[in-house]
């Protein structure tokens, strides 16, 4: 079965300043990945996502991830972080080969943006 | 378009009570989904709904928990007995099909004392 693991469970940056927010998946032939942003008291919403293609994938607002097969990873990086950024931030897998479409969430990171 | 509409938003039961959500999916969204969100953690999907058969519930607890989506448009998740356990954010989500993007709601923030 498919796994998600977001190593840092919190992230602090400063206001302007770059951050990477870490996610690796346990390895399968194929995967969809995705990143979702939960602000808070609201539902996920959509970053970014990867079903094949360039490995470079680009988002809203700025966030980009690149997908990486051989190190199993799919980070998400922002050049420069907004206030407005401070959110949990969601990676998630699905099989692409499997009877259903079923995502598997990581367990989150929260981003806190220091002024 | 509208998005995907819960409620209510916030519940207070005491354990051992009877509690219902409601979803509304985004209109012509064929996929219908409810999870589970406990604080600190990521969403579980405990059903699937296809228009109104269930794909997957392989993780709902059946002894406690019920959804049903009669007319294969909006849901209802219901918990009979809760437990302190059930404390969480419920959260529902829909798709155009199968495979494609998930759209989630607000959620449903559910206290159980």
């Amino acid at each position: 079965a498919q796994s998600v693991t977001q190593l840092d469970s919190q992230v602090p940056v400063f206001e302007e300043a770059p951050v990477e927010l870490r996610c690796n998946y346990s390895s399968s032939v194929s995967v969809y990945l995705f990143w979702y942003v939960q602000y808070p008291n609201q539902g996920l919403q959509l970053l970014l996502k990867y079903l094949s293609g360039s490995t470079l994938v680009k988002g809203i607002n700025g966030f980009e991830a690149e997908f990486n097969k051989s190190q199993t990873s799919f980070h998400l990086r922002k050049p420069s972080v907004h206030i407005s950024d401070t959110a949990e931030y969601f990676c998630a897998v699905s099989d692409p080969e499997g009877r259903d479409d079923k995502i598997i969430f990581g367990k989150g990171t929260r981003l806190h943006i220091l002024p | 378009e509208a998005g995907v509409a819960q409620s209510p938003r916030y519940k207070i039961i005491e354990k051992r009570q009877s509690v219902a959500f409601w979803c509304n999916p985004i209109s012509g969204h064929a996929t219908l989904y409810w999870y589970q969100q406990i604080l600190g953690q990521g969403p579980k999907l405990l059903i699937q709904f296809q228009n109104n058969g269930v794909v997957d519930d392989s993780q709902l607890p059946k002894d406690r928990f019920s959804a049903e989506r009669l007319k294969g448009v909006d849901s209802t998740l219901k918990i009979q007995p809760a437990k302190l356990e059930d404390s969480a954010v419920y959260l529902c989500a829909s798709s155009r099909r199968q495979g494609n993007e998930q759209y989630f709601g607000p959620g449903t923030r559910l206290t159980v004392t």
